[in-house]
């Protein structure tokens, strides 16, 4: 099984900032890592996959980095509509387990 | 327009059994890898299991093993979740998600169900 560490659990942030989330993976996993984002009551959405490709019709200001073990999805200019949790997930091998998620709130 | 819609959640006792359904439509269903994911309430996302398109290849978390299964009519372009020995903790939202590639079991999920909720309780 590959354990993933992500981080922060929370994070608070205001309209306009730059902000980064992080997953560390237990051992390599080349580039086979997606982040989703989670609004209440909804569905995950598919943001990056292949650790740093944008999903068609997510904005350029969403953009993941890092290969091997160390991987940041990093939001340029935070908007309202980005107040959500977000997940990194690894899919390299089964079980293609999720991180434990970053909430997003508002400062 | 692509679309899965999971369908069969409800409340159920322990030790009860219940059979989940996602019905696809917007792609050639039988291309591709599926999976079940839930979420607990006010929990993260947990992957729960995997079946192939072709359907020849199931894969399943531990915490399911030996009470779950995955089956695909991909002639109805729909998957199911058999669900067995329900537990209190496997009370969820349960989602139906598409893998992204057609060549592998294993892919990012870029198509996700709007869920399906599940309560086993007395």
């Amino acid at each position: 099984v590959i354990w993933m560490t992500q981080s922060p659990s929370l994070l608070s942030a205001s309209t306009g900032d730059r902000v980064t989330i992080s997953c560390r993976m237990s051992q390599g996993i080349s580039s086979y890592l997606a982040w989703y984002q989670q609004k209440p009551g909804k569905a995950p959405e598919l943001l990056i996959y292949a650790a740093s490709t944008l999903q068609s019709g997510v904005p350029s200001r969403f953009s993941g980095s890092g290969s091997g073990t160390d991987f940041t999805l990093t939001i340029s200019c935070l908007q309202s509509e980005d107040f959500a949790t977000y997940y990194c997930q690894q899919y390299y091998s089964f079980p293609p387990l999720f991180g434990q998620g970053t909430k997003v709130e508002i400062k | 327009e692509v679309q899965l819609l999971e369908s069969g959640g409800g409340l159920v006792q322990p030790g009860g059994s219940l059979r989940l359904s996602c019905a696809a439509s917007g792609f050639t269903f039988s291309s591709y890898a599926m999976s079940w994911v839930r979420q607990a309430p006010g929990k993260g996302l947990e992957w729960v299991s995997a079946i192939s398109g072709s359907g020849g290849s199931t894969y399943y978390a531990d915490s399911v093993k030996g009470r779950f299964t995955i089956s695909r009519d991909n002639s109805k372009n729909t998957l199911y979740l058999q669900m067995n020995s329900l537990r209190a903790e496997d009370t969820a939202v349960y989602y139906c998600a598409k893998s992204m590639g057609s060549l592998e079991d294993l892919d990012a999920f870029d198509i996700w169900g709007q869920g399906t909720m599940v309560t086993v309780s007395s």
